[in-house]
């Protein structure tokens, strides 16, 4: 089964960006999916990466502020947000799938405080 | 955007009782655009059922997922102690803008 391992923790000051990778064992045909778990909140889609076609989705939400990409050549997949604000505290999963989701990475939490 | 609406918030039941769980979407749903996930503390969500009611691999079988249109069931046939958890529905039914619900909390009595 596909296996996601993400980058670790990160603090980062309000106004700032941040880059979080995912390292998937294989990416073959899969996509990959970005949500994230505020504290103590529930889940939220923030997009999608189908790397093998080069094809990028992004929740209205997060159009704009956040780029999605992914390196075939590593199976990595990334995912950047700009302007940071207090609220994008969270923890920022992939995860495989475009509908559903399977398996999950271990999470990333990322920290945003002035 | 699709609201869903998990209910009860928190359910106190004790290992080896049947626990049952509600998901309703604010619009008719594909009765095949329809997941359901488990979460501990601490730890990254798992897919429990897709397809409203087709376990993913790995899932035991005291776990079964049922609904259609509005309103979606997960059941837990029989506690067991690593089920105590939080679980969330989740819609696909426009691609374009997924939504969970708020969670259900399912904690020992």
């Amino acid at each position: 089964q596909v296996q996601l391992v993400q980058s670790g923790a990160e603090a980062k000051k309000p106004g700032s960006s941040m880059k979080v990778s995912c390292r998937a064992s294989e990416f073959g045909s899969a996509t990959i999916t970005w949500l994230r778990q505020a504290p103590g909140q529930g889940l939220e889609w923030m997009g999608r990466v189908i790397p093998i076609l080069n094809i990028v989705n992004y929740a209205q939400k997060f159009q704009g502020r956040v780029k999605i990409t992914a390196d075939k050549a590593t199976n990595t997949a990334y995912m950047e947000m700009s302007s940071l604000q207090s609220e994008d505290t969270a923890v920022y999963y992939c995860a495989r799938g475009r509908d559903w989701f399977g398996p999950w990475g271990q999470g990333t939490l990322v920290t945003v405080s002035s | 955007e699709i609201v869903l609406t998990q209910s009860p918030g928190t359910l106190s039941l004790s290992a080896g009782e049947r626990a049952t769980l509600s998901c309703r979407a604010s619009q008719r749903i594909s009765s095949i655009s329809l997941a359901w996930y488990q979460q501990t503390p601490g730890q990254a969500p798992r897919l429990l059922i897709y397809g409203a009611s087709n376990r993913a691999t790995g899932v035991p079988d005291r776990f079964s997922g049922s609904g259609s249109g509005t309103d979606f069931t997960l059941t837990i046939a029989r506690l067991e102690p690593d089920d105590f958890a939080v679980y969330y529905c989740q819609q696909y039914d426009n691609s374009a803008s997924l939504t969970f619900g708020g969670g259900t909390k399912v904690q020992s009595k």
